[in-house]
């Protein structure tokens, strides 16, 4: 079990914008800006998306933007492309341990 | 432009140790503020931090593995290393090296991670 829940799936048409969801708790995402995002097509490395919760990597499309609010941190992707069909990862800095924690991934499917 | 990758045996036996040797071109890896981890994912399954170092030696690692782990650094060859002692199928996954560029002031992690290797099969089976 991951430490934190993202939806297993999401999906979306061409052209429209879906959001994916990232729940932790205060001990990670609620309490640090230390939220990145990652997509990962198959048999591929993950592709760092977003980081410290919503600045993007130079060469990552401006369609790709990130939020947070409370425990719960969100990736959202506007203006769908088949292109954008893959899995996405959120991750956290926790003050356990562990120091870096996953989400357990969310498949997006483009209709 | 930074590339990472990932070497070693794709098959190891019960109770062996896993080793993998990340190899860092494009970029020195003493250079900066930089932490240098491994992240694995099963098949089919979510990513997990395995621990990390940094540029001066020092490790992390996450502690459910922590007993088994070991990370290392050789800065002559540009070269981080993994070894995972007694393992079992459930250590089956795809090994991932990863680069967190640090803060470049205060030398913290920056806990992301901006460049990864290809990743490289393990497959733990007699």
């Amino acid at each position: 079990q991951s430490a934190l829940t993202q939806p297993a799936s999401v999906s979306g048409s061409p052209g429209q914008s879906i959001t994916i969801s990232c729940t932790g708790t205060s001990s990670d995402v609620g309490g640090y800006n230390y939220v990145s995002w990652y997509q990962q097509h198959p048999g591929k490395a993950p592709k760092l998306m977003i980081y410290d919760v919503s600045n993007r990597p130079s060469g990552v499309s401006n369609r790709f933007s990130g939020s947070k609010s409370g425990n719960t941190a969100s990736l959202t992707i506007s203006g769908l492309q088949a292109e954008d069909e893959a899995d996405y990862y959120c991750s956290s800095y926790t003050n356990s341990n562990t120091h870096v924690v996953f989400g357990g991934g969310t498949k997006l499917t483009v209709l | 432009q930074v590339q990472l990758q990932e070497s070693g045996p794709g098959l190891v036996k019960p109770s062996q140790t896993l080793s993998l040797t990340c190899t860092v071109s494009g970029g020195s890896i003493s250079s900066g503020s930089y932490y240098w981890s491994w992240i694995r994912q099963p098949a089919g399954k979510g990513l997990e931090w395995i621990g990390r170092i940094y540029t001066s030696g020092s490790t992390n690692y996450n502690p459910s593995l922590k007993s088994r782990v070991t990370i290392s650094v050789d800065t002559s060859k540009n070269q981080f290393s993994l070894k995972l002692s007694s393992v079992t199928a459930a250590d089956t996954a795809v090994y991932y090296c990863a680069r967190d560029p640090g803060h470049i002031l205060t030398g913290y992690p920056e806990y992301y991670f901006d460049y990864w290797g290809q990743g490289t099969l393990v497959t733990v089976s007699s």
